[in-house]
């Protein structure tokens, strides 16, 4: 495609819930990370793939958060039992390499959690 | 955690100003890079500087980097009312993608 598509744009979810967000990186770029963006703040890494595999996923704050990027392009980031602190904005950005330059994001999701 | 920090937190000036961001990072890097965030959307890359330059343009964007300082300003020239955004200096450090590391934004009000 174009560009990095996110979706849902918007999601709100009672606590408790699970939700799967879906990230369509740019065609042919290696590289997709994930960031969670709270209200007022930068974006926080989350996970790096590298094609279909996960090399780093340090920034993902529990075990309730998972990311998958089963064939090398489409991604998922799945939050499982959502509380309310996982409320947030969650960017995908692609590359076309593997040593970072610029990044392209897309829109983002907005999670709301009740 | 966040290693960018920039300066001001906001900024409002006049239509035709310029703009002036500060950036400030902790450990050493191998490149920096400038992003725009409009309300309720993505990032947009405005330009990269990497650690053996010290100062690059683009445009109306002026960026220089003291690495001796750890810091880095963002010159936005003759700003327009369309430049109205929240802007986040990110940094890449160590050998690979380990994913850049953004500041906490400042966010610049044009005025017409």
């Amino acid at each position: 495609g174009a560009g990095v598509s996110q979706s849902p744009r918007y999601k709100v979810a009672k606590r408790g819930q699970d939700v799967a967000l879906r990230c369509d990186p740019i065609s042919g770029h290696v590289s997709l990370f994930w960031y969670q963006q709270a209200l007022g703040q930068g974006p926080e890494f989350l996970t790096y793939f590298q094609n279909e595999a996960q090399l780093d996923k340090s920034g993902l704050p529990s075990d309730r958060f998972f990311a998958e990027r089963p064939e090398g392009s489409v991604s998922t980031l799945k939050i499982q039992r959502t509380q309310q602190e996982d409320s947030a904005v969650y960017l995908c950005a692609s590359f076309v390499g593997t040593n970072t330059g610029e990044l392209f994001f897309g829109e983002g999701s907005r999670l709301t959690v009740l | 955690s966040q290693q960018g920090e920039e300066d001001p937190q906001a900024l409002s000036i006049q239509e035709g100003e310029n703009a002036t961001m500060n950036c400030s990072y902790k450990t050493s890097i191998n490149n920096l890079q400038w992003y725009r965030q409009n309300s309720g959307r993505g990032l947009v890359h405005l330009i990269l500087i990497r650690s053996n330059e010290r100062e690059k343009h683009s445009g109306r964007l002026r960026v220089t980097l003291d690495t001796s300082k750890k810091s880095s300003s963002l010159l936005i020239t003759a700003s327009r009312a369309a430049d109205t955004a929240s802007y986040f200096c990110a940094t890449l450090s160590g050998g690979g993608a380990d994913g850049l590391t953004f500041g906490k934004g400042t966010h610049l009000i044009i005025q017409p």
